[in-house]
């Protein structure tokens, strides 16, 4: 069980509503990402984080998403006031090393996802 | 802002046959290159990655890279009906200290292999 894992795999939840994802990355993966996946869609990144810095949030849709990572591991993604737009599937993934060092790291293994539908 | 074009298809080829998929990039600074395979319903799974010029080979498939026409193909040979899935490329700047934004996926093209 060393895959990166997601919880939980499908929510259903109303509009207006609040929702929590979470994501476990791989252990000892330093660099944890976000990615939104729509019906039909390609992956849009969300927010990256390495190891204990400051995440990249330039690719959070709007102020309602915002993500946290505790102890440089688990992930939390978090979503306020859902919208019916907002319905998706949305994919962590873990590195073993954020784009940072040389040594061409960056592969990207990815959770299982959450489908998360809006009504 | 950094763009990877695919074709999204679906791609038919007969089963046995080679299925060529290409895709191109905006971003002449990118140095890593990702194959990944998604199965509807599935999250993507890395099939190959590639850093240099040239072609790369694992198996049945061989990627391909071309910096100066920004270009990154993949090579299914002897396809098989498990083959038929979306193949998403994916572009980073990884190693050179930059692409802090992850990597920049295509939308996929859908391959069916036709039995």
């Amino acid at each position: 069980g060393a895959g990166v894992s997601q919880s939980p795999s499908n929510k259903v939840t109303e509009k207006g509503k609040d929702v929590e994802l979470r994501c476990d990355p791989i252990s000892g993966h330093t660099a944890l990402y976000w990615y939104r996946q729509s019906l039909g869609q390609g992956l849009e990144f969300l927010i990256y984080f390495q190891g204990n810095s400051a995440p990249d949030k330039s690719g959070l849709p709007s102020d309602r998403f915002s993500a946290e990572r505790t102890g440089g591991s688990v992930s939390t993604l978090t979503i306020q006031r859902t919208q019916q737009e907002d319905s998706a599937v949305y994919l962590c993934a873990s590195s073993l090393a954020g784009p940072q060092g040389r040594t061409y790291t960056d592969t990207q293994y990815f959770g299982p996802g959450t489908r998360l539908t809006v009504l | 802002q950094k763009e990877v074009e695919q074709n999204s298809g679906p791609l038919s080829v007969p089963e046995g046959a080679i299925a060529s998929l290409n895709c191109t990039y905006s971003d002449r600074g990118s140095q890593s290159f990702f194959w990944y395979r998604q199965y509807s319903g599935k999250s993507p799974e890395l099939i190959m990655f590639i850093y240099s010029n040239g072609d790369k080979e694992d198996g049945r498939f061989t990627a391909q890279l071309n910096k100066a026409s920004q270009y990154v193909s993949l090579l299914i040979r002897d396809s098989q009906p498990s083959d038929s899935a979306t193949y998403l490329c994916a572009v980073g700047l990884g190693g050179s200290g930059g692409g802090a934004d992850g990597l920049t996926f295509g939308k996929g093209t859908h391959l069916i292999i036709q039995p």
